[in-house]
């Protein structure tokens, strides 16, 4: 099976761009959470979609948002960007049986952004 | 609310000594824990889980991990530290859920870096 896939892997953007990011997760999982890495604040959770519904949210400003297609496959969206964007944001999927909530995350490469 | 903590943002080993990383959680209900690693420019490869059952979880690359529910802790231990096992070590913690339809988040802890001298 192939892993969790981001695109693109790094971008460059100057403040008040937006960006979008994407993640396909592995085949079967429904469900893909998004986090926020940086040195200072370690890993930060921004939001989790499960069956095209955002199911969970971190605590980051509304600048930040998520969809989930039909195909499980997941966007996040920055708007605004602020140099403290600077980041590497990784997308994780997880399959969901009869139990929620037990079963590990798989990790994408991320996606290295960085805000000039 | 969660929370999990990771003390030490940085743990020495030399290489064939045995090696504790360290993680103590907050949940309100029954724990869900986990253990990532992330090399260098990588994601996250999960390690070991604990969701009920043993105590003593046995995960990958020869790594453990113990479930102490009196002290709240998950730390995570190898009898026998290799060179390649330097990274840095996640402990993360979801609150078990209350019906299907409740979701409850991950939280991940600081990190641990680990490293093993030859």
């Amino acid at each position: 099976k192939a892993g969790v896939t981001q695109t693109p892997r790094y971008l460059i953007k100057t403040r008040g761009q937006q960006v979008t990011l994407s993640c396909s997760p592995i085949s079967g999982h429904r469900s893909v959470s998004w986090y926020q890495q940086t040195p200072g604040q370690g890993l930060q959770f921004l939001f989790e979609y499960f069956s095209e519904t955002q199911r969970n949210k971190g605590n980051f400003p509304g600048r930040f948002s998520g969809r989930q297609f039909s195909n499980s496959r997941s966007e996040m969206n920055v708007s605004t960007l602020e140099l403290g964007d600077s980041a590497l944001y990784l997308c994780a999927s997880s399959f969901e049986g009869a139990v929620a909530f037990i079963n590990e995350q798989f990790f994408g490469p991320g996606t290295r952004l960085t805000v000039l | 609310a969660q929370s999990v903590a990771q003390p030490e943002d940085q743990v020495n080993v030399a290489e064939g000594n045995p090696l504790t990383v360290k993680c103590t959680y907050s949940v309100s209900g029954n724990p869900y824990l986990f253990w990532y690693v992330q090399y260098p420019n990588r994601g996250l490869q999960f390690l070991l889980k604990y969701i009920t059952g043993d105590n003593l979880v046995k995960g990958s690359y020869g790594f453990e991990a113990e479930f102490n529910k009196s002290q709240t802790s998950f730390h995570l231990k190898k009898p026998s530290a290799l060179v390649s096992d330097s990274a840095l070590y996640f402990c993360a913690v979801r609150d078990a859920p209350k019906g299907y339809s409740s979701a409850s988040k991950i939280i991940f802890g600081s990190g641990t870096r680990l490293s093993i001298r030859p």
